[in-house]
């Protein structure tokens, strides 16, 4: 069974950073794209960034662009998004999704949730 | 980029009643469109890609049409848990794109 575990997701200030860990089994995850989407509070859904699968070539949205940052561990079954100068509009529930290399996510972790308050 | 409008935002039906959401883009996307379903407190699921394939499991009374700027959604028969949010996305150019949701409740 596809599984995807984001982590790392909480409080931080603005102008801080978090880093989100998606952790993956039940499939070969060095064979498969991942994507990075986000959902504000109510709000809908926004795609973030785009790895493939050796991490070779990386997209981001332009509200993601200089300042996150996605990598990934094919080793461990690892992605990474590393968000820096985070601000209010940030806050929302992160997911990371599997494919997506133009074309449909197939499987969604549950997110974690980012707020950015003082 | 393509941006991505459903209407209506919400629609209101009753279990058994058919309900027809409908996905526009600004510019075609051929068939490279998909639906998701997310219920409250839940990751959205893939419900159908390529316009009108059904992700493996869904019922058939989901079915998707459509293609290059004008998509459709029907549930047939709506049962108690098909009341979630659905949305579209177009998966044709980066940056892919999703629509804003249409709530579809009792």
């Amino acid at each position: 069974e596809v599984q995807l575990v984001e982590s790392g997701g909480g409080l931080v200030q603005p102008g801080g950073s978090l880093r989100l860990s998606c952790a993956a089994s039940g499939f070969t995850f060095s064979g498969y794209e991942m994507n990075w989407i986000r959902q504000a509070p109510g709000k809908g859904l926004e795609w973030l960034s785009y790895i493939s699968t050796d991490a070779t070539t990386v997209y981001y949205s332009d509200s993601a662009k200089g300042r996150f940052t996605t990598s990934r561990d094919n080793a461990k079954n690892l992605v990474f998004l590393q968000m820096n100068s985070l601000r209010a509009e940030d806050t929302a529930i992160y997911y990371c999704a599997r494919d997506g290399d133009l074309s449909p996510y197939t499987s969604w972790g549950q997110g974690t949730l980012v707020t950015v308050s003082s | 980029e393509i941006v991505m409008t459903q209407s209506p935002d919400t629609v209101s039906v009753s279990p058994g009643e058919r309900a027809t959401l409908t996905c526009r883009a600004s510019e075609s996307v051929s068939d490279r469109l998909a639906w998701y379903q997310q219920k409250p407190g839940q990751a959205p699921r893939l419900l159908l890609y390529g316009a009108s394939t059904r992700a493996t499991g869904l019922p058939a009374r989901f079915s998707g049409s459509g293609s290059g700027t004008e998509f459709t959604l029907t549930i047939s028969s709506l049962q108690s848990e098909d009341f979630a949010v659905y949305y579209c996305q177009q998966y044709k150019s980066w940056p892919p794109a999703f629509g804003q949701g249409t709530k579809v409740e009792i």
